[in-house]
């Protein structure tokens, strides 16, 4: 089944503890995104990359790493998380042949920190 | 950066009425996307629009391209329950990958 995974789905964790979400999708696109969702401001885009070593910064990017060594993955890393990353984190894909600007959707991270 | 206004925010209507939403931009978009969020669940894509003008149906759902390029019109003609959810627009250019999200209408429909 094509889907974009992503782990965990829940975390509650502390200032300044460094975490990783994972990011995995089974359908070889080569563009991949991090979005962030936080109430009445819908999605903002944090990185994008759109090929393996080929990153590049979103809207709000501050406080956040990715990394794209494989085309599968695409892992989002808060280095020193602080409250204001408290949001529900959504990594999706897509190509850009075929289905251009189908993005597909991974089930959403909810990161609470404390 | 490009910002999208999205309105209304939210809407509550019967079973049965059509709705309407609209997102406007200060700048161009070379392709308009609009997404139905279900709870608990990521965006899925509804429509995408590529040219200035075209009008694109899927199902009971219509989305418009503006002639400006700075806007973008979803309408949703009988809507039944099944229709809740938010609905996001979405502009891209050039850059494929980059994309700004409005944020968001809440539909609910009552039956």
């Amino acid at each position: 089944e094509a889907q974009v995974t992503q782990n965990p789905r829940y975390l509650i964790t502390v200032t300044g503890k460094k975490l990783t979400v994972t990011c995995s999708q089974n359908m070889n696109h080569e563009y991949m995104s991090w979005y962030r969702q936080d109430p009445g401001l819908g999605l903002r885009q944090i990185y994008y990359s759109m090929n393996v070593e080929v990153t590049d910064k979103g809207d709000v990017p501050e406080g956040y790493k990715v990394s794209r060594k494989e085309k599968r993955n695409f892992p989002l890393i808060l280095e020193s998380p602080s409250p204001n990353q408290t949001s529900l984190y959504f990594c999706a894909s897509s190509s850009p042949t075929g289905g251009l600007n189908e993005q597909f959707f991974g089930p959403g991270t909810r990161l609470t920190v404390l | 950066g490009q910002q999208l206004n999205q309105s209304p925010q939210s809407m509550f209507i019967q079973e049965g009425e059509d709705v309407s939403m609209n997102c406007t931009s200060s700048s161009i978009f070379n392709t308009w996307l609009w997404y139905k969020q279900e709870p608990g669940e990521g965006p899925v894509l509804l429509i995408a629009l590529y040219k200035a003008g075209e009008l694109t149906s899927n199902g009971r759902l219509t989305a418009q391209f503006g002639i400006t390029r700075k806007d973008s019109f979803l309408n949703i003609s009988a809507s039944i329950p099944s229709d809740v959810g938010i609905y996001f627009c979405a502009g891209r250019n050039t850059n494929a990958g980059k994309s700004t999200f409005g944020d968001g209408t809440t539909l609910t429909v009552k039956p």
